[in-house]
């Protein structure tokens, strides 16, 4: 079974506008993280957020925010007011506890951005 | 500037052929990972190493090899037994398991 679940491949928004990228997880480990990474075309990973499970607010950096829902195991990134550079590929990824620290990623999100 | 550094950026294998991708990280970071992408796919892992001189298979790890010598690096070695190796592949570490970094890729393409 997947353990991260980004059910939309793709997904358009108009510049200076809010988008919102879903994420849904599967775990019965209490404690584990979330993280969401941005890859541009040139195929670096970029790290953007991260929400560990017992952490009651949710996390925010600047344009980016996560949207934690832990009973509906649901961590979704909002963009805000998005620009042209926010064009590429976005990964939901989490990291279960138990010692071993091994993210699993998702299928990621391609998301433009128009003028 | 700490980072991971992954050469070469480009890499063609012929038919038969091992090639070995290097993964080198200065930042002093015990856990080291190895994952393949394909188009349209999320990351899968191959392998990964949490200390030196051990290493466990991920998901994928038929067709590849690894070795955790020192470190600081963490090579990967893509065999001939790997029958679609032309990927994009990743390395990445961590300290603590709160926070991961990549290196920039190397991108493998069969000749």
């Amino acid at each position: 079974a997947q353990k991260i679940t980004q059910t939309q491949p793709g997904m358009f928004v108009q510049e200076k506008e809010a988008v919102t990228l879903d994420c849904t997880y599967d775990t019965s480990d209490p404690s584990y993280g979330l993280f969401w990474y941005k890859q541009p075309s040139s195929g670096e990973m970029i790290f953007l957020i991260y929400q560990g499970s017992y952490d009651q607010q949710n996390a925010t950096e600047g344009r980016y925010s996560l949207n934690f829902q832990k009973a509906r195991k649901s961590a979704n990134l909002v963009i805000s007011a998005s620009q042209l550079g926010d064009s590429a590929m976005y990964f939901c990824a989490m990291r279960e506890g138990g010692g071993s620290y091994i993210p699993t990623f998702g299928r990621g999100t391609s998301l433009i951005v128009h003028p | 500037d700490g980072g991971i550094t992954q050469s070469p950026k480009y890499l063609f294998r012929k038919e038969g052929q091992n090639v070995t991708l290097s993964c080198e990280q200065n930042l002093n970071h015990d856990a080291m990972y190895w994952y393949r992408q394909d188009p349209g796919q999320g990351l899968r892992l191959i392998y990964y190493s949490q200390i030196v001189n051990d290493f466990q298979k991920g998901d994928i790890a038929e067709g590849y090899s690894v070795s955790r010598e020192k470190k600081e690096s963490f090579p990967l070695t893509v065999t001939s037994a790997q029958k679609n190796p032309t990927a994009f592949y990743l390395c990445a570490s961590s300290l603590t398991g709160y926070g991961y970094t990549f290196g920039s890729g190397t991108r493998l393409t069969v000749v």
